[in-house]
């Protein structure tokens, strides 16, 4: 079983619309959680951070379900400028962090 | 403040050359990362250095080495090149991991793209 593993999509929604992503990884002594962004052939950057109780951020909504080992991101109200790759990363203690292989959101006007 | 940087950021080899990719944290980092994203494939831990040690390994043969030099900067060594050796070579770097200032946040460079023909 993979580590960290997620649907690769493409996820095509119009303007406007909630998109839910889901992850799910495999060590259930992972410690932390993030969402990455990665747009086409740039390098990837910290979207957020996803704590126990769950956050948002903005039209950003992280939840994390310790007992499912399962991380999801919402978006809400997709801009065009969501379209990227959307990378679900998990942390074992002092490790280096685990990649999922993204999932791709194409916001379609 | 300048992000991480990484040089070149293309190459091309032929098989069985040996190439050198370089990285240079943001000031104050002292861990430093190395990822290969191959096509379609997603992020692949290959090394990471803290404090000039190699601190962890991942699944990859000898032929990629590395080292951190005082300056924390990092340089990659992928020997006897191969065909699959053909990717986005992605160096990050943290605040050292052991710090309790460390908030498990990676920041990239851009990537070297290497390409063996």
């Amino acid at each position: 079983r993979k580590e960290v593993e997620q649907d690769p999509g493409p996820f095509n929604v119009p303007e406007g619309a909630t998109v839910a992503f889901n992850c799910t990884y495999s060590n259930s002594a992972s410690q932390s959680f993030f969402w990455y962004r990665q747009d086409c052939r740039k390098e990837p950057k910290l979207l957020m951070s996803v704590y126990s109780s769950g956050n948002e951020d903005g039209r950003f909504t992280a939840q994390l379900n310790r007992a499912s080992q399962y991380i999801s991101l919402l978006i809400r109200d997709s801009k065009l400028s969501d379209s990227a790759t959307y990378l679900c990363v998990v942390n074992v203690g002092n490790t280096p962090l685990v990649f999922g292989k993204g999932t791709r959101l194409s916001v379609i006007a | 403040e300048a992000g991480v940087t990484q040089s070149p950021t293309h190459l091309i080899k032929t098989r069985g050359q040996q190439a050198t990719l370089r990285c240079s944290p943001i000031s104050g980092h002292t861990s430093v990362y190395w990822y290969q994203q191959a096509l379609g494939l997603g992020l692949q831990f290959l090394l990471w250095y803290d404090e000039g040690e190699e601190r962890n390994r991942g699944n990859f043969p000898p032929r990629f080495s590395g080292r951190q030099f005082p300056n924390y900067s990092s340089e990659l060594n992928v020997n006897a090149l191969e065909l699959e050796d053909s990717a986005l070579y992605l160096c990050a770097s943290s605040l050292s991991i052991w710090g309790s200032t460390n908030t498990g946040e990676l920041f990239f460079g851009e990537g070297s793209r290497l390409t063996v023909l």
